[in-house]
């Protein structure tokens, strides 16, 4: 079975900190996707990435990175001088199937504050 | 380019009565999610259509069913609501084949 974990439930930093919001999976199949996105107050799903088994690349964007690790399991996401606009609830995300989005398993998010 | 669009954006419904929502995908876009969110929850995944037909489906009570028309809006119809039903249901679209799936607003059920 699939699992998503983020171990942090809630973060706060100050302002232009750096923080790295944790996420561990559990799959059995070799291919799979993995997916950040951002919910801020206002409740709407914003896609951040979206990362395939095999690609095991980091990605940069902006102040986002991300660190794929498959002998974790893991897929950090890194936001580098945090600012007060970052503040949200952030969701890991895994699917296994081909079309990618089916069924996606949502971790339990980690809500993020960055206080001025 | 306009968005998912959902509505309507709140909906206040007494139990067992019936709710129906709706998701108008971004043009071309031939394949719709419903996401269900309760309260302090992750998004959980409902139902999902391909070029009108049902592709997939999760955690969906009986008592909710749903559809894709020609058009390929969605709606999502919910009877004899429960207080449990109370969430935030998101609709998502992607043209099969891309790699990005664009949420919708969500709807905000609340049922008393």
């Amino acid at each position: 079975a699939q699992k998503v974990t983020q171990a942090q439930t809630e973060i706060s930093v100050v302002e232009k900190e750096d923080v790295t919001l944790d996420c561990v999976y559990e799959t059995r199949d070799t291919t799979y996707y993995l997916f950040w996105y951002k919910q801020p107050p206002s409740g709407e799903l914003v896609f951040l990435i979206r990362r395939n088994s095999f690609d095991e690349q980091n990605e940069i964007s902006g102040r986002y990175s991300w660190n794929f690790q498959k002998s974790t399991s893991s897929f950090n996401f890194t936001i580098t001088a945090s600012q007060v606009v970052d503040s949200a609830v952030y969701f890991c995300a895994l699917s296994e199937s081909g079309t990618s989005y089916d069924k996606v398993i949502f971790g339990p998010g980690t809500s993020l504050s960055v206080i001025p | 380019a306009a968005g998912v669009i959902q509505s309507p954006r709140h909906l206040i419904k007494e139990k067992r009565e019936t709710a129906t929502l709706k998701c108008y995908p971004i043009s071309r876009h031939d394949t719709v999610y419903w996401y269900q969110q309760g309260p302090g929850q992750d998004p959980q995944f409902l139902i999902s259509f391909y070029e009108k037909m049902q592709s997939d489906k999760g955690s969906i009570p009986d008592r909710f069913s749903a559809q894709q028309f020609s058009d390929y809006h969605s709606e999502l119809n919910m009877s004899s609501l429960e207080l449990g039903d109370s969430a935030l249901y998101f609709c998502a679209s992607l043209q099969l084949g891309n790699t990005e799936a664009f949420f919708g607003q969500g709807t905000r059920l609340t049922v008393v």
